[in-house]
């Protein structure tokens, strides 16, 4: 089973700020990771597929990269509605599908 | 565009089996090429991939090998929706209960080997399993 980790867990960051937030894959996954956006009480919204293809609907701020087993969501700058929980997903490899633990962003 | 929209209890008794329904809206056929999915949440697991359905020439399954031996995926097309049921529940099965799509337009045939993300999702069903 591919093992998905996350990093950092917990992230405060100011509004406007930008952030990165990093997934490390345990072996090769090529770029088939997803990332996904979940708000508190809601399901997650998918954001970016294939590492850096952004989903219908998701602002420019947002963008997605990889580098080796290296995945990495930025947002150039924050906005009030994207202080949620973020998860990366893998889909190269399966089953199972397999998920990160999260990094959770909150307001300093 | 589409939704999809969960229903069923939030309270199911240990030994009992655990009953949701998705009911897909937005003009898209349920057996239009993508898989329809149930993933779980809770703290201890994180997100959890429990199964899918997807169609093609039949009504074809995958599970989880966690509950293989407890789930079931019904797609009724009449009412375009899909529905888990996970039997002999315990507490351990208590957690937030997603149906979703997966892409999986690009795969004709048998895609068993195949995977892909997840580009819908409904707003979660809490089910707390509890005498």
């Amino acid at each position: 089973e591919i093992v998905m980790t996350q990093s950092p867990a917990t992230l405060s960051v100011s509004p406007g700020e930008r952030v990165t937030l990093s997934c490390r894959a345990s072996q090769s996954i090529a770029h088939k990771v997803a990332w996904y956006q979940q708000r508190p009480g809601q399901g997650p919204r998918l954001l970016f597929y294939g590492a850096y293809n952004r989903a219908s609907g998701v602002p420019g701020r947002f963008s997605g990269s990889e580098s080796g087993t290296e995945f990495t969501l930025t947002i150039s700058s924050l906005q009030s509605e994207d202080f949620a929980t973020y998860y990366c997903h893998q889909y190269h490899t399966w089953p199972p599908h397999t998920f990160g633990q999260g990094t959770r962003l909150e307001i300093k | 565009q589409v939704q999809l929209q969960q229903s069923g209890p939030g309270l199911v008794k240990p030994s009992q089996t655990l009953s949701l329904t998705c009911a897909v809206s937005g003009d898209v056929s349920l057996s239009n090429g993508a898989a329809w999915i149930w993933i779980r949440q809770s703290p201890s697991r994180g997100l959890e991939w429990l199964g899918r359905a997807y169609y093609r020439s039949r009504w074809r399954y995958d599970y989880a090998g966690s509950v293989n031996s407890r789930i079931t995926i019904s797609p009724d097309t009449w009412r375009n929706q899909f529905s888990l049921h996970l039997s002999a529940v315990t507490p351990d099965d208590t957690a937030v209960y997603y149906c979703a799509r997966e892409h999986l337009n690009s795969c004709a045939g048998d895609c068993h080997r195949a995977s892909s993300y997840i580009d819908v999702w409904g707003t979660g069903t809490t089910v707390v399993v509890s005498s």
